[in-house]
Formats: C-alpha cells, structure tokens, sequence
C-alpha cells in the first residue's frame, strides 16, 4: 500500500525565518513528488513539483529530493504571514497516474 | 486560462437522497480526476479518466458511487443513496503534464 507521511503539526515559524517541511514515502517507484500549499477552506494550490535527486529552487521556496532516503522537503525562506497554511506532499509513480497524498502539515507564520 | 470549474460549491441532503457533482476541467487537458477530502485528511483518488475512458477507478464505491465522462471533457461524479459518512468535499482536478490543477471543491454534508 503506497503511503506518505507528513507531520501534522502546528508547526510554528516565525516572520523572517525559514520554515521546513518533511515528506516520507513507501513506494520506491515513485518518480514526481509535489507540494501543494491549501488554506482553510481552500482546494489544493500546486507550489512546487521535483522528479530528480537534489534541490529545486523558486522564488523563496526551495523542494529537497532524496530517492535513496525515499524522502523530500519543502523550505520556505523568509517566511510571511500569508504562508501560513496546510502544505500537502504528494507523489505518484509518473505520467498521468493518479496522486498519493500525505496527510498534510499545518504551518503557522507567527508575526 | 479558466481554471477547473466545479459545481456546485455546497450541497446538503438527507440521507438516502441522491446527488451528482459536476466539472468542467482545463481546456485541453485530457486527464481528469475526482478525489475525496475528509477533513484533515489529503485528498484521496477516487477515478482518474483519460479522455472518456476510466483508467483507475480501484477505489470508487460502485455500490453507491458512479462517475462519467461523456465525450472526454465535463464529468459528472454521481451518489446515490448517500450516507452520512459520505460527508466530504468533492474534488475535481485535470493534467496534461502530469501537475494537477484543482477546482474549488464540492462540499458535501449529509444529515
């Protein structure tokens, strides 16, 4: 059974400082993992997609891969108020196949 | 570029009733997804279409659920008889890249 595990949180990050976000899953043949930013009420809002080993950076959010670990993560630097969500990790095994998502962690930028 | 439309937003019945949510999805994506969110929870597949054809449909309740997609584009994502675990919200997203792209979401509460 393909899963993905998020910490729930709160996680709790001052204004100004970098927040991050940890992602684990159990398929080893997954091949895209994604981060989806949802606010309260919100549907999910697609941030960030990685497919390869390493760092993908854009703008003040940075996603981490490590296949060999099975884990990825989410950095928000310089973190503001209006990040303040629930940030979804999700993976598939490529192409079109449908998403597994994780549970979600729910982050609070504390001004 | 409209996004995926969902109707409609809310939706509240008595138990037994039937309903039906439908989607309209990105122009030119071919793929087409209905996922279900409980609170607190991800979202979890329910179908996946490619064109008109469903491809993945392993965790839809065909006692009570049923989906369509006639012509490759709107779907329509039908229950009947609702229960009062069915409580949820509906989401439809659509890909071409593989990068889902959610609608707003239907919510659903049965009493």
């Amino acid at each position: 059974q393909k899963e993905v595990e998020q910490n729930s949180g709160p996680l709790s990050v001052p204004e100004g400082a970098i927040a991050s976000l940890n992602c684990t899953y159990s398929d080893r043949g997954s091949q895209s993992f994604f981060w989806y930013r949802q606010y309260s009420g919100k549907s999910p809002e697609l941030i960030m997609s990685i497919y390869s080993n390493g760092d993908k950076e854009d703008g003040r959010f940075t996603a981490q891969l490590n296949k060999a670990s099975q884990y990825v993560s989410l950095l928000i630097r310089d973190s503001q108020p209006s990040d303040s969500a629930t940030y979804l990790c999700a993976v598939n095994r490529g192409g079109a196949d449908g998403l597994t998502f994780g549970k979600g962690t729910h982050l609070i930028i504390q001004p | 570029e409209a996004g995926v439309v969902q109707s409609p937003r809310y939706k509240i019945i008595e138990k037994k009733q039937p309903v039906a949510f439908w989607c309209n999805p990105i122009s030119g994506h071919n793929t087409l997804y209905w996922y279900l969110q409980n609170l607190g929870q991800g979202p979890e597949l329910l179908i996946r279409y490619e064109n008109e054809e469903a491809v993945d449909d392993s965790q839809l309740p065909k006692d009570r659920f049923s989906a369509e997609r006639l012509k490759g584009v709107d779907s329509t994502l039908k229950i009947q008889p609702a229960e009062l675990g069915d409580s949820a919200v509906y989401l439809c997203a659509s890909s071409s890249t593989g990068e889902l792209f959610f609608g707003e979401g239907s919510r659903l509460t049965v009493l």
